[in-house]
């Protein structure tokens, strides 16, 4: 059963950068193609990122595309985000999620999720 | 960018009944690239449907999904006391992938 575990700093300052990492068990990353980001905070309720190919392609937010970067290390079958110049709008709930077998998928499934406070 | 609007906002029923949650597009979804999911207090979302009328592995059969071009509709059948959650609408068939702002069904 494919399971995604997020982990990060819990606290990030305003301008810096937001790193954090999916660490995928249960199944290779090269066995479901493509990978995600997704966040939910309260006032933007839920937020696609990024989507990223196994291979490296990736699909990001127009919104978000200028900070964001995501990346796949399969010898530690794992993928990565970082957010860059972060604001207080940045806190959320981040969310890696397996994105399947094509460009444009659903969700499934869903890491627990990393709580990100954007805060000096 | 395609918002999706979820109505309505909250929804008070009682176990036993049954629910009926809408979600419209501002433009037509191709291949019906919609997808429900589920989400508990403290938990991440879980996948429904997909597709707009697939029902996910291991999702009940009181679960249906329905509804083409613009307007798709998620049904619960029999409400159990484990269904009581928020539920967003999801396209999923362009960029950028957007989500609805989620119906709540809770205890009339």
């Amino acid at each position: 059963q494919l399971q995604l575990q997020e982990s990060g700093p819990g606290l990030v300052r305003p301008s810096e950068t937001l790193s954090l990492t999916c660490k995928i068990s249960g199944g290779s990353i090269d066995s479901h193609y493509y990978w995600g980001w997704v966040r939910q905070s309260p006032g933007r309720g839920l937020e696609w990122i990024a989507n990223i190919y196994y291979g490296g392609n990736t699909h990001y937010n127009p919104s978000l595309k200028s900070r964001v970067t995501i990346s796949v290390e399969s010898s530690e079958n794992q993928i990565s985000l970082h957010l860059t110049s972060v604001t207080a709008a940045d806190t959320a709930v981040y969310y890696c999620v397996s994105a399947g077998w094509s460009l444009y998928n659903w969700f499934d499934p869903w890491g627990q999720g990393t709580l990100v406070t954007v805060s000096s | 960018e395609i918002v999706l609007t979820q109505s309505p906002g909250t929804l008070s029923l009682s176990p036993g009944e049954r629910a009926t949650l809408s979600c419209r597009a501002s433009q037509t979804l191709s291949s019906n690239s919609l997808a429900w999911y589920q989400q508990k207090s403290g938990q991440a979302p879980r996948l429904l449907i997909y597709g707009a009328s697939g029902r996910a592995t291991g999702i009940p059969d009181r679960f249906s999904g329905s509804g083409s071009g613009t307007d798709f509709t998620l049904t619960i059948n029999r409400l159990e006391p484990e269904d009581f959650a928020v539920y967003y609408c999801q396209h999923y068939g362009s960029s950028p992938r957007t989500f609805g702002q989620g119906t709540k069904v809770d205890f009339k």
